[in-house]
């Protein structure tokens, strides 16, 4: 059964601080990772999306990393700014399209 | 607004009552899934169509709960006599076939339900 873990749980961090984001899974059967972003009672934003046979995606200030051996996916976040508080969620997609997803990291940028 | 929409974004209900959720993909995507998200947690998977043929049903997806496509488009899902542990946010996501490397999911602004 696939599991996905996020460390840590939560994060205070000073404005402009680069910050790292960790997900790790336990099969590494996988067809692709997703990050999302999620503002308080909001629904999900979709911010990278590694495919099973890339290493990493960049989307402006934010870079994914994915090691399917090691069962591990990173969101690196340059120059954290206050706008980006929010609760980050891992994905995976799996056998039958389902999406399993952690439990999120929550951020919080102070200016 | 090309993206997933979700109606109504708000519920509140009496314990017993039933309520019913609708979901509006992206039109061109084939594949509809239903989620829950309790505080704290990432969403849980409940439901999944490719067109109008529910394909897979999660255990959390009790004899209470009821989903539908007809014609492949809208989704609804259904609670029937609600109880205070339905609470939750309920999200709909859809994506495209191709190949399941490639498969992106797009979620909606979700439900949000309270049972009181």
């Amino acid at each position: 059964k696939q599991e996905v873990t996020q460390i840590p749980a939560a994060l205070s961090v000073p404005e402009g601080e680069n910050l790292v984001l960790n997900c790790s899974f336990t099969d590494s059967a996988i067809y692709n990772l997703q990050w999302f972003r999620q503002d308080p009672g909001k629904g999900l934003t979709s911010l990278l999306l590694i495919q099973s046979s890339q290493r990493e995606q960049t989307s402006g200030r934010l870079n994914a990393s994915l090691d399917k051996s090691s069962g591990r996916s990173t969101l690196y976040i340059a120059a954290s700014q206050p706008g980006d508080s929010a609760t980050y969620l891992c994905a995976l997609t799996t056998g039958g399209f389902k999406t399993i997803f952690g439990a999120g990291t929550r951020l919080f940028v102070k200016a | 607004d090309t993206g997933v929409s979700q109606d109504p974004r708000h519920k509140i209900t009496k314990r017993g009552q039933n309520v019913t959720f609708r979901c509006d993909p992206i039109s061109e995507h084939n594949r509809l899934y239903w989620y829950r998200q309790t505080l704290g947690q990432g969403p849980e998977f409940l439901t999944y169509f490719q067109n109008e043929a529910q394909l897979e049903k999660s255990r959390l997806l009790s004899d209470r709960f009821s989903a539908e496509r007809p014609k492949g488009s809208f989704s609804t899902l259904e609670i029937q006599r609600t109880e205070q542990g339905d609470s939750a946010m309920y999200l709909c996501a859809s994506s495209t076939p191709d190949r399941p490397g490639d498969t992106e999911a797009f979620f909606g602004q979700g439900t949000r339900l309270t049972v009181v």
